[in-house]
This record gives C-alpha cells, sequence and structure tokens, in this order.
C-alpha cells in the first residue's frame, strides 16, 4: 500500500513571497490533516478535511494560510505572503479513523 | 484543553540499556493515547496505541506502553535499546476512539551511545 505523499520535500523561499504544498493521501482515507511542526515542537493541528469538507480550521491563520481539497482526494497548503515565523515542516496525515499515517513532509525555510 | 507533557527533552542511553520515556496527559476523560517515532527526514511512525482494555499495550520494534489512569501518564519502554531506536519520540492524545485531533507533546530526542 503507497503511504502519503508530499511535495515538494524542501522549500527555501524569502518572507511576504508565496508558497503551496501538496498532499496525495493513502487511497480510501476520507480523513486528512495538515500539521506544522516547528523546530523543537510536536506537531499542531492547523487544518482537518472529511472528504472535501472542511471539519476543523481553528488554528488556520487564515489571514495568509489557505487550503483546500476540491475532489476530495488531494489537498494544497498555501501561505500567502510568508513570515519568518512560518519556518518549520508541514505534515499531511491521513486517517481511516483507526490510525493516522503520517507523509514525510515539506520543510519550509523563510529567509 | 487537553495537554500533553514530555518532562524530558533530551534523553541518551546506551546500547543494550532499558528505556523509559515519561509521558503525561491532561484531560477530563480518559484519552486515547500515542506514541509516534519520527527520525530525520521522516514522517511519524506509529509505535503503538491505547484505546480501552489492558493497560500494558505492545507495539512494534520491541515497544512498550502502560496506561496508568492513577498519574495521568502514558510511559513507553523498551527493554534493550539498538542503536537504530535513536529517533525523537512523541505522545499524543485524541478525543475519541478515532484517530481525530491528535495533540502532540514537544517530544523527547534519543540519543543511543555505542
Amino acid at each position: 500500500e503507497a503511504g502519503v505523499a508530499q511535495s515538494p520535500r524542501y522549500k527555501i523561499i524569502e518572507k511576504r513571497q508565496s508558497v503551496a504544498f501538496w498532499c496525495n493521501p493513502i487511497s480510501g482515507h476520507a480523513t486528512l490533516y495538515w500539521y506544522q511542526q516547528i523546530l523543537g515542537q510536536g506537531p499542531k493541528l492547523l487544518i482537518q478535511f472529511q472528504n472535501n469538507g472542511v471539519v476543523d480550521d481553528s488554528q488556520l491563520p487564515k489571514d495568509r494560510f489557505s487550503a483546500e481539497r476540491l475532489k476530495g482526494v488531494d489537498s494544497t497548503l498555501k501561505i500567502q505572503p510568508a513570515k519568518l515565523e512560518d519556518s518549520a515542516v508541514y505534515l499531511c496525515a491521513s486517517s481511516d479513523n483507526n490510525e493516522q499515517f503520517f507523509g514525510p513532509g515539506t520543510r519550509l525555510t523563510v529567509l | 484543553a487537553q495537554s500533553v507533557t514530555q518532562p524530558d527533552i533530551h534523553i541518551t542511553v546506551s546500547e543494550g540499556a532499558s528505556l523509559e520515556l515519561r509521558c503525561n496527559y491532561s484531560y477530563g476523560a480518559t484519552p486515547y493515547l500515542f506514541w509516534y517515532v519520527q527520525s530525520p527526514g521522516q514522517g511519524l511512525q506509529l509505535l503503538l496505541k491505547y484505546f480501552s482494555g489492558d493497560t500494558l499495550v505492545q507495539g512494534i520494534k520491541g515497544f512498550e506502553a502502560e496506561f496508568k489512569r492513577s498519574q495521568s501518564s502514558f510511559n513507553l519502554r523498551k527493554p534493550s535499546v539498538h542503536w537504530s531506536d535513536a529517533a525523537e519520540y512523541f505522545c499524543a492524545v485524541a478525543f475519541s476512539g478515532s484517530a481525530r485531533q491528535l495533540t502532540f507533546g514537544s517530544g523527547t530526542q534519543l540519543t543511543v551511545l555505542p
């Protein structure tokens, strides 16, 4: 079974630029999550999708972050404009309701 | 609000020694508990989980954890550590029997000496 795929693996941008991350969950998983993991901390949930609907985006900084999952499969997380404090690893996970399976993450560096 | 505390930021053990990583949670009811491991450049891998039943749970790679309700703890143990166990370990809790809404601790970095 293929795991959760994420791209790119690494991204370096300057502050005020925009960036997008892509996630392809495990086939058949209805629930998809985006997490932000700042260096030295545990992952923090940004947004949760059930199929193509948002279940919880209460911790998503909506003034600069957006996410979509248009067809209930792939998802994109965007940051526009980026700030220095957005430097982190962005993890995508999908769930079969028993366990969350994580992708390798995208490491974002904002200069 | 629920919270998870991993009091040890960094632990160093010798290969072959036993290991215990601590995890405490704050939550009004019995949470659903998880331990994940993260190697450099890798995503999180589930080691074990506790939903209900036997409070001693076995996981992959020879790890086990014990849920102690009276201490609000879910400590991870391994009787003999291998060099390949060097990684960061995260304890997490969830609201329900599903894997939804995980709240993670800040992690414990494990170094294994030869």
